[in-house]
């Protein structure tokens, strides 16, 4: 069955940096487009970033655009975020989720259990 | 880019009772539109795509219907493990603006 397992969160102070990673299993992960979504605490869903099947595609949000990199190894199945100056406001739990296959354009259909990144000093 | 506002904001409503949340996308999105129940403290899942298409495994008395703009999720009866917060999502063209979420409640 399709799996989604990040790591990678912890607790790092104001302006440092951050990687995140996203472990999957269970299908052709060099086939799907991969996305990363965050929750701060109490709020809701927020898109962060997405990266194509061959990785030759990326778009952030407007938030972090400059600040943080998507990237993916397909070779090792493995998803990554890498944070740098990190911000209070953007303590969370950052999820990765699995969006379109080739050639057909897909909604969030499997997510990670999520990983907890707390910003402070 | 493309907005995604939710309505209600929250809902309080009695177990067997037809619940209605709308979704409105601030320009066209087709059918490009999924909703999403997240249960408190748990992983969002994926309820509904392309508007209307029922996710397997979804009860059905879950529906969505809509085309555009807006769009509808529905609760036919609603049940006490429906408490959760239903978010929809453009997710077609980046960024795949999630709507803020509307917390169902039993009365």
């Amino acid at each position: 069955q399709v799996q989604l397992v990040e790591s990678g969160g912890g607790v790092v102070q104001p302006g440092r940096s951050l990687r995140l990673s996203c472990a999957a299993s269970g299908f052709t992960f060099s086939s799907y487009a991969m996305h990363w979504v965050r929750q701060a605490p109490g709020k809701g869903l927020e898109w962060v970033a997405v990266i194509s099947y061959d990785g030759r595609n990326k778009h952030y949000a407007d938030s972090v655009k400059g600040r943080f990199s998507i990237s993916r190894d397909n070779s090792k199945n493995t998803l990554y975020l890498q944070m740098n100056s990190l911000r209070t406001e953007e303590a969370a739990v950052y999820y990765c989720a699995r969006g379109d296959i080739v050639g057909a354009i897909l909604p969030f259909d499997s997510w990670g259990q999520g990983t907890l990144v707390t910003v402070s000093s | 880019d493309i907005q995604m506002t939710q309505s209600p904001s929250s809902l309080s409503a009695s177990v067997g009772d037809r619940v209605t949340i709308t979704c409105r996308a601030s320009q066209g999105i087709s059918n490009y539109l999924a909703w999403y129940q997240q249960k408190p403290g748990k992983v969002p899942n994926l309820l509904i795509y392309a508007a209307s298409t029922l996710q397997s495994g979804v009860p059905s008395r879950f529906s969505g219907s809509g085309s555009g703009t807006d769009f509808t999720l529905t609760i036919s009866s609603l049940q006490p493990e429906d408490v959760a917060t239903y978010y929809c999502q453009e997710y077609n063209i980046a960024p795949q603006t999630f709507g803020q979420g509307t917390k169902v409640e039993i009365k």
